[in-house]
C-alpha cells in the first residue's frame, strides 16, 4: 500500500483568500486523486492529477477554483481559490497502489472558510 | 462520480456481535469494489476487496459477500469490537472510467458497550 502525508492537517482561511494542500507519496504512483468530502457526506472526485500535464476535472469543478499541479510521480497540490464559506469541507487526496486500481487515501485537510 | 447523502443511515450494534453494512451500488458493469473504513478525523482506510468474478472474500474478521444480480455488496465484522466505530464507505470502479472510484453514501457503526 502507499502512505500519503497531507499539509497542513486543517487550516482556518478568510474568505477572498487561497489555500494549497500539499500532498506526498511515499512511492512512485501512477494515478493521484483529489477529493471533497463534505460534513456528513461522502467523498466526490474533484479531479484526476496528471504527471506533466493538466488535471482532469470531474463535473462541477473548474481548474480557475482548484488549480492543480503534479510536478512528478509522487507529489500534488490543490489550491483551493477565492475562497468563500461554502469551501469549508475536507479535502482529500489519493493514490493508486501497484494495482493501479486501489486507492489509498491521506489524513485529508480541515478548512474552515470564515 | 458524486455521491449525494444528506445523512448518513446508521447502524448501532452490542459489543461482541457480528455487523452487517449493505451497500447497493450503481453500475452493473462495475468489475472492483472496494470497503473502506473511516473514523472521526481520519481519512478513509482501505478494508478489504472484491472483484466482479468472485462473490466471496474473508479477511481477519472481515467478509465481503458480492451479488452482482442485485448490484449489492455488504460487508460484514465479526466479533465487533469498540475500535470499529467509523462511517464505512463502499466504492466501486467501472472499466473505462480512468481508475476512478465511485462512492456510497457511507454508514455509520456504533458499537454499544
Amino acid at each position: 500500500s502507499a502512505v500519503i502525508s497531507q499539509k497542513p492537517s486543517r487550516d482556518i482561511c478568510q474568505r477572498g483568500t487561497s489555500l494549497t494542500i500539499q500532498c506526498q507519496v511515499d512511492s512512485q504512483v501512477t494515478m493521484m486523486f483529489w477529493y471533497r468530502q463534505q460534513p456528513g457526506q461522502s467523498l466526490t472526485l474533484i479531479a484526476t492529477a496528471n504527471q506533466g500535464s493538466e488535471a482532469t476535472y470531474e463535473s462541477g469543478f473548474v481548474i480557475d477554483k482548484f488549480p492543480i499541479s503534479r510536478p512528478n510521480l509522487t507529489f500534488s497540490t490543490l489550491t483551493v481559490s477565492n475562497m468563500s464559506p461554502e469551501d469549508s469541507s475536507i479535502y482529500l487526496c489519493s493514490a493508486t497502489g501497484q494495482n493501479q486500481e486501489t486507492q489509498y487515501f491521506g489524513p485529508g485537510t480541515r478548512l474552515l472558510v470564515l | 462520480g458524486e455521491s449525494v447523502g444528506l445523512h448518513l443511515p446508521s447502524l448501532s450494534v452490542q459489543e461482541g456481535d457480528n455487523s452487517i453494512i449493505n451497500c447497493a451500488y450503481s453500475n452493473s458493469a462495475s468489475d472492483y469494489f472496494i470497503w473502506y473504513k473511516q473514523e472521526s478525523g481520519k481519512g478513509p482506510q482501505f478494508i478489504i476487496d472484491i472483484r466482479s468474478n468472485m462473490d466471496k472474500r474473508q479477511g481477519q474478521r472481515v467478509t465481503v459477500l458480492l451479488n452482482k444480480t442485485v448490484k449489492h455488496l455488504s460487508l460484514q465484522i465479526a466479533a465487533t469490537q469498540p475500535g470499529d466505530s467509523a462511517v464505512y464507505f463502499c466504492a466501486e470502479n467501472t472499466p473505462g472510467s480512468a481508475r476512478q472510484l465511485t462512492f456510497g453514501s457511507g454508514t455509520q457503526l456504533t458499537v454499544l458497550p
